[in-house]
């Protein structure tokens, strides 16, 4: 049973939508990781939180640690969001992670 | 600027003809991993290490070797590489564990594409 599970997995919008990535976990934790993996391969690491909310430029990332659920949210999306994002959760050890399998989000122009 | 360097980008090799990725990150970072990535499979991890001289088997260990005698390097070594390491292979740091109350983000480097034949 996968410990972390990200809906959609595939999302297909126009550019200037509101996008709402889901991750939901079944393991205590004390951090969530959102991450982006660029369609050339390289990955960068977007947000690390514990608990409310973050914001960067037009992404922002929630969690409800009680539901054990975290979102990710991109506003006004644009064809360069196009990406596959991850979601990632220590295991107890804290120096390994459990990682969503991913949502391939492409935004049309 | 704050980078994790992998080389090559590209290796494409024979059976059994030893190979190394070096992985080299120049912001002290204490905690590196390697990561490999296959279609339908995610990102699975192969060792990592906590520090200097301090290494351990991540979930898919079988074939790899690392060591980490420096603190920015922990290169990636397949003694006898074979097909079924055909995979996008990262290297991975942080600053201190990627989880716990002082847990940090990771920095990926590029990524080594490798095909054994």
């Amino acid at each position: 049973k996968n410990e972390v599970e990200q809906s959609p997995q595939n999302l297909t919008a126009q550019e200037g939508e509101f996008i709402t990535i889901n991750c939901s976990y079944s393991v205590g934790i004390s951090a969530l990781h959102w991450l982006q993996q660029h369609p050339g391969g390289g990955i960068v690491s977007l947000f690390m939180l514990s608990s409310g909310k973050k914001k960067h430029g037009r992404l922002i990332a929630t969690i409800n640690i009680q539901e054990k659920h975290s979102s990710l949210h991109i506003t006004a999306s644009h064809p360069r969001d196009s990406a596959v994002y991850i979601c990632a959760v220590p295991m107890d050890s804290n120096y390994q992670l459990i990682w969503g399998a991913g949502t391939k989000l492409i935004i049309k122009p | 600027e704050a980078q994790v360097t992998q080389n090559p980008r590209y290796l494409i090799t024979v059976t059994g003809k030893k190979l190394t990725v070096t992985c080299s990150q120049n912001m002290n970072h204490e905690y590196m991993s390697w990561y490999r990535q296959d279609p339908g499979l995610g990102l699975r991890q192969i060792y990592y290490s906590m520090n200097v001289e301090v290494t351990d088997k991540g979930d898919v260990p079988e074939g790899y070797k690392v060591s980490r005698k420096e603190k920015r390097n922990f290169p990636l070594i397949l003694e006898s590489p074979s097909p079924n390491q055909t995979s996008l292979y990262f290297c991975a740091s942080s600053s201190t564990p990627v989880g716990g109350l002082r847990g940090s983000p990771l920095h990926f480097g590029n990524g080594t594409r490798l095909t054994v034949t």
